[in-house]
């Protein structure tokens, strides 16, 4: 079975901060993607990033970033410069790639953390 | 335009009644989801339909039956409402099966009085 824990469930910072949100995941397949996703006050859920288990290489787009650490089983996720539109739940979502599985291609969500950046 | 729809945003109704909500999408993906928002925003899967197939079916009760006309449209009717099925219904849709990513609409909130 897979699982996703978002061990922060609020966080609140000052505009201008950089905040990190934290995810680890369990899963005993060797193929399998995660996910970032952000739920601002809105409600809808907005699709940030997919990273394949293979590659470990950090990412960067604008003021995101995301370190993934396959030794600690992490995926967590860097806001530079916090501004409060980012202001949101964001989750953590992992989904097993073997074709056949009986986690094929179902996304695992994490608690989700939600993110308050003030004024 | 928009690439998942829901329709109605917003459902209230009283406990018993039976109740549909629709999903369409536009963005020519096969595969297409139900997932339920509690009130702690937790996120879990529903049902997943691969070209009008059933492919996740997820453990939910059997008051809830899924039905997909055609692959652009999944919806989702739910019989004999009860209080604990208040919550945000999210219809997704993918690529494909495997783990692509998956595009939301913008929920339907449920209230069960």
């Amino acid at each position: 079975a897979q699982k996703v824990t978002q061990a922060q469930t609020e966080i609140s910072v000052v505009e201008k901060e950089d905040v990190t949100l934290d995810c680890v995941y369990e899963t005993r397949d060797t193929t399998y993607y995660l996910f970032w996703y952000k739920q601002p006050p809105s409600g809808e859920l907005v699709f940030l990033i997919r990273r394949n288990s293979f590659d470990e290489q950090n990412e960067i787009s604008g003021r995101y970033s995301w370190n993934f650490q396959k030794s600690t089983s992490s995926f967590n996720f860097t806001i530079t410069a916090s501004q409060v539109v980012d202001s949101a739940v964001y989750f953590c979502a992992l989904s097993e790639a073997s074709a056949g599985g009986t986690s094929y291609g179902k996304l695992t969500f994490g608690q989700g953390t939600i993110l308050t950046v003030h004024p | 335009d928009t690439a998942v729809s829901q329709t109605p945003k917003y459902l209230v109704t009283q406990m018993g009644n039976d109740k549909s909500i629709k999903c369409e999408q536009n963005l020519g993906h096969d595969t297409m989801y139900w997932y339920k928002q509690d009130s702690k925003k937790f996120l879990k899967i529903m049902f997943s339909y691969n070209n009008k197939e059933l492919i996740i079916n997820e453990t939910v009760p059997n008051r809830f039956s899924p039905k997909s006309p055609d692959k652009a449209h999944l919806n989702l009717h739910i019989n004999s409402l009860e209080l604990g099925d208040s919550a945000v219904y999210f219809c997704a849709s993918s690529l494909g099966p495997g783990p692509y990513e998956q595009y939301f609409g913008p929920g339907t909130r449920l209230t069960v009085t």
